[in-house]
């Protein structure tokens, strides 16, 4: 159980354009999803915190208009990069929980490699 | 700010040695500290979790220690094996929303 998918695993896009990522849990209600970012040889970074219903909370030095994140439902949330360019090329992890039933523990997608030439 | 440092951040040993990967994390508030496995291009699987009120976890050939007060988290890998290659992070849990903080990672190179 606890199984969370991502569409597209890869995506390659043109500068300026705009690439909509999903995350959905599969067999659980994630009230809270997570969406991190990962250039290559580092960690993960935490982008956004979005509950179901309401807008997400972004972290310091992300921009809010150009990741939008909507999170409609209890088992997708999507994130949108606006605008892109080569710079937002990165690995894009979401994860997403339930507290009444995973607790505090997050399970992860599998990630979107974004290429933006 | 909460900062979580690994050390080493690589590592290469001969198949079958035991090995311990160290993670520290500046402020001891967390609720929770998970281990993760990371292979090349690909998502996160998770290996262990410790409660905060817990002191080690262990699975098969891992075993995961904390100590809250100390601000320190091991990871205690038996007999390891070729397959085990991978990068390794540890996270600690903090906050009303349950966020994760990740360390940048070692990465593990066990040589058949």
């Amino acid at each position: 159980g606890a199984v969370v998918s991502q569409h597209p695993s890869w995506v390659i896009c043109k500068s300026g354009t705009s690439v909509k990522i999903e995350c959905r849990s599969l067999d659980f209600q994630a009230t809270t999803m997570f969406w991190y970012r990962q250039f290559p040889k580092q960690s993960l970074m935490l982008m956004a915190t979005s509950n179901e219903g309401s807008k997400a909370t972004y972290e310091q030095g992300v921009e809010k208009d150009k990741f939008l994140i909507n999170h409609a439902s209890l088992t997708l949330s999507t994130l949108t990069v606006t605008s892109a360019h080569p710079e937002d090329s990165s690995f894009y992890i979401c994860s997403a929980r339930d507290f009444g039933r995973t607790g505090s523990e997050q399970y992860f997608g599998p990630g979107t490699r974004l290429t933006v030439t | 700010k909460q900062e979580v440092t690994q050390i080493p951040a690589a590592l290469s040993v001969p198949e079958g040695e035991n090995l311990v990967l160290n993670c520290s994390f500046t402020d001891s508030a967390i609720y929770n500290l998970q281990w993760f496995r990371q292979d090349p291009g690909k998502g996160l699987t998770s290996l262990l979790l410790i409660q905060s009120s817990q002191r080690e976890q262990t699975s098969g050939r891992l075993n995961a220690s904390l100590d809250k007060s100390s601000g320190r988290s091991t990871l205690y890998i038996a007999a390891s094996q070729p397959g085990d290659s991978a990068t390794y992070l540890c996270a600690v849990i903090i906050g009303s929303a349950r966020q994760l903080t990740f360390g940048s990672g070692t990465q593990l190179t066990v040589l058949p």
